[in-house]
């Protein structure tokens, strides 16, 4: 099964409202990242938050990580047309670590002007 | 600084032949990853590579697939006698250090396969 899995895994929203996608994980993590994929294109590393943390905010997004429950969120505040993209949230196993990313088969979110 | 290059950026192959696929890292960091992502889907780990040395190879089918990462050079990803189930995106990333709370990786913009 998966490491990392999203929901909902299609999201549809008008421009200027919130959007918020959620991940979760089955093993313990050095950290979480959440990455953005326009269509046909590459990654784009939005954010890292460590097990440590319980939230982060860069600009328009936030994430909060729970480890009691595997979980984590992003939310994307005041959503523009340009949000249109794949979103992925990322672990990295805290045992055997080799570094390597477990992604989940992300979220696709659709922002209408 | 540049970011992390792949290259081709698009590669398309007839059954049976061979596909290599590149990958220089940003400057400085000397850990690579290898992905796949098939469409519709998330991306699954191949191997992760630093300088000579292979690490973790625990993602990499058993037969057709390799990868290197010589002292000099980019990292290459090897596929011997593709198939059509082989026609995926095929991402690298680098990171400066492996593992930990700051493993951070960055992605190169893919290459995209196409086995005809």
């Amino acid at each position: 099964s998966q490491q990392g899995e999203e929901d909902p895994q299609a999201l549809s929203i008008q421009e200027g409202e919130n959007a918020t996608m959620n991940c979760s994980y089955k093993t313990s993590i050095n950290n979480l990242q959440w990455y953005r994929q326009n269509s046909g294109r590459g990654l784009v590393h939005l954010i890292l938050i460590r097990s440590n943390e319980r939230e982060k905010h860069s600009g328009r997004l936030r994430v909060t990580l729970d480890t009691s429950k595997k979980s984590s969120s992003l939310l994307i505040t005041a959503s523009r047309a340009a949000d249109t993209a794949s979103y992925f949230c990322a672990t990295d196993s805290l045992r055997g670590n080799t570094g390597k990313l477990i992604f989940g088969q992300g979220t696709t979110l659709q922002v209408k002007p | 600084n540049a970011g992390v290059m792949q290259n081709p950026r698009h590669l398309v192959r007839r059954r049976g032949q061979e596909a290599r696929l590149r990958c220089s890292p940003m400057k400085g960091h000397s850990h690579v990853y290898w992905y796949r992502q098939l469409p519709e889907e998330g991306l699954k780990f191949m191997v992760y590579l630093q300088k000579e040395n292979i690490i973790d190879e625990s993602g990499m089918p058993k037969e057709r697939f390799s990868a290197e990462f010589p002292k000099e050079g980019p990292s290459i990803l090897r596929i011997q006698q593709v198939v059509r189930g082989d026609s995926a995106a095929y991402f690298c990333a680098s990171s400066p250090a492996a593992g930990g709370a700051y493993n951070e990786q960055f992605f190169g913009p893919g290459t995209r396969l196409t086995v005809l």
